[in-house]
């Protein structure tokens, strides 16, 4: 079954450290990955997306997140946390080759806590 | 462009209703899928339609049903409301082509009391 993982609940981080948040994948095929991050009561927006080529994707916000096939891994990064990056993020991958989809499987989310 | 809109964004119903959420994709938009979203269970996928068709489904039961019209907007039914519905029911669009990520509506919140 496809699957997506984040292991960790919550991540604290101080203003102007960098951050990473951690997303791993088990899935039968090569995947589409995404990263989106929902703040209190609104909907998801996206951040990321790795579909092929570079490993090394940048986004939003300053955001970024590298792809490495062998680990399973897709974490987010960040260089220098801001307290107005505080919100949940979420993982998430599309498996192309079971079929005409744009179904997402989501990690469980990982709330991200910045510090003044 | 205007993003996704999702009507109503609050709703308070009671065990045994049933309830319609609407939901209008970005203008151009023909794939419209909707989500679950519950402390307990994460993000959940319930279906996805794509120029009118059921394109794909996610593991819920019958009760969850939902439709599209010709110009993408899509609507979702859930009948005879159980307490465990509850939930913040999240619609995405995007264009044609899976290597295209989603855009997100703001949600309907249904809480059945």
């Amino acid at each position: 079954a496809q699957s997506v993982a984040q292991p960790e609940d919550q991540v604290n981080v101080a203003e102007g450290n960098p951050l990473t948040v951690k997303c791993t994948y088990s899935v039968s095929g090569n995947p589409y990955l995404f990263w989106y991050v929902q703040y209190p009561n609104r909907g998801l927006q996206f951040l990321l997306k790795y579909i092929t080529g570079d490993n090394l994707v940048k986004g939003s916000y300053g955001f970024e997140a590298e792809f490495n096939k062998s680990q399973t891994s897709f974490h987010l990064k960040k260089p220098s946390a801001l307290v107005s990056d505080s919100a949940l993020y979420f993982c998430a991958v599309r498996v192309p080759s079971v079929g005409a989809t744009n179904k997402l499987i989501f990690g469980t989310g990982t709330l991200l806590a910045v510090q003044p | 462009k205007a993003g996704v809109t999702q009507t109503p964004r609050y709703l308070i119903k009671t065990r045994g209703q049933q309830v319609t959420l609407s939901c209008s994709p970005i203008s151009g938009h023909r794939s419209v899928s909707w989500y679950q979203q519950t402390p307990g269970q994460g993000l959940q996928f319930l279906f996805e339609y794509f120029s009118e068709t059921q394109r794909n489904k996610g593991n819920f039961p019958g009760r969850f049903s939902g439709r599209q019209f010709s110009n993408s907007r899509s609507e979702m039914n859930v009948s005879t409301l159980e307490l465990g519905d509850s939930a913040l029911y999240l619609c995405a669009s995007s264009p044609a082509g899976s290597r295209n990520e989603q855009f997100f509506g703001p949600g309907t919140r249904l809480t059945v009391l």
